[in-house]
């Protein structure tokens, strides 16, 4: 069956990055695009960008634009977002997701929380 | 930058028709999707392509759209339908994709 299983919780100073993975399993990886959603505490989904794992092309959140990076690993399955240049707004549950045919998010990860705090 | 707007929030007791809305410009041209999320757990998937349902999600949930505007409707909603609704589409050049605020359910 389909699986998403994200990297565990961290815990990161302001002005530091994070880099949360996303190992995907019981699909073919390269034929769906995966996107990474966000949820500060106590608010909404935010997109925040998406990658096609056959070729690595990507497109991002205007908001993000210049310090998120997604990348993938073919050989083993698995997306990868980094986050540079954090701050106390970047702390919230960061989700992978897979965007099936019908263009919604049919499966998702259980979520990394990232917190940033001096 | 693109918005969606929903209302904060929807109130109806056990057994009546909530109905959530989002709008949006691109709409009329792009397709609607929504999420139930419940606390402390992953979204679920609910309606997508405006209209159809997602295997194992119960038939009293269903989906519309007219003009600029989409509906979420729950007929006779239930108290395990609380939580957090959120729609999600993308913007006229389709790259670029959205949730809009969310609005919470409660059926009490």
């Amino acid at each position: 069956q389909v699986q998403l299983v994200q990297s565990g919780a961290e815990v990161k100073k302001p002005g530091a990055s994070v880099k949360v993975s996303c190992k995907a399993a019981g699909f073919t990886f390269s034929n769906y695009y995966m996107h990474w959603v966000r949820q500060a505490p106590g608010q909404g989904l935010e997109w925040m960008g998406m990658i096609y794992p056959s070729g690595g092309s990507t497109t991002y959140a205007q908001k993000f634009q210049g310090r998120v990076t997604m990348t993938r690993d073919t050989s083993t399955g698995t997306v990868y977002m980094e986050l540079t240049s954090l701050r106390s707004e970047d702390t919230a549950v960061y989700y992978c997701a897979r965007e099936g045919r019908n263009g919604g998010f049919e499966y998702w990860g259980q979520g990394t929380l990232v917190t940033v705090s001096s | 930058s693109y918005e969606l707007t929903q209302p904060p929030s929807v109130s109806v007791s056990p057994g009546q028709t909530a109905r959530i809305t989002c709008s949006g410009d691109a709409l009329p041209k792009k397709y609607a999707y929504w999420y139930q999320q419940k606390s402390g757990q992953a979204p679920v998937l609910v309606i997508y392509e405006d209209t159809k349902r997602p295997s194992g999600i119960p038939e009293r949930f269903s989906g519309s759209s007219s003009g600029p505007m989409a509906t979420l409707t729950i007929s006779g909603a239930q108290v395990e339908d609380e939580g957090d609704y959120y729609c999600y589409s993308t913007d006229s050049s389709g790259n670029h994709k959205v949730f809009g605020g969310g609005t919470k359910l409660t059926v009490l």
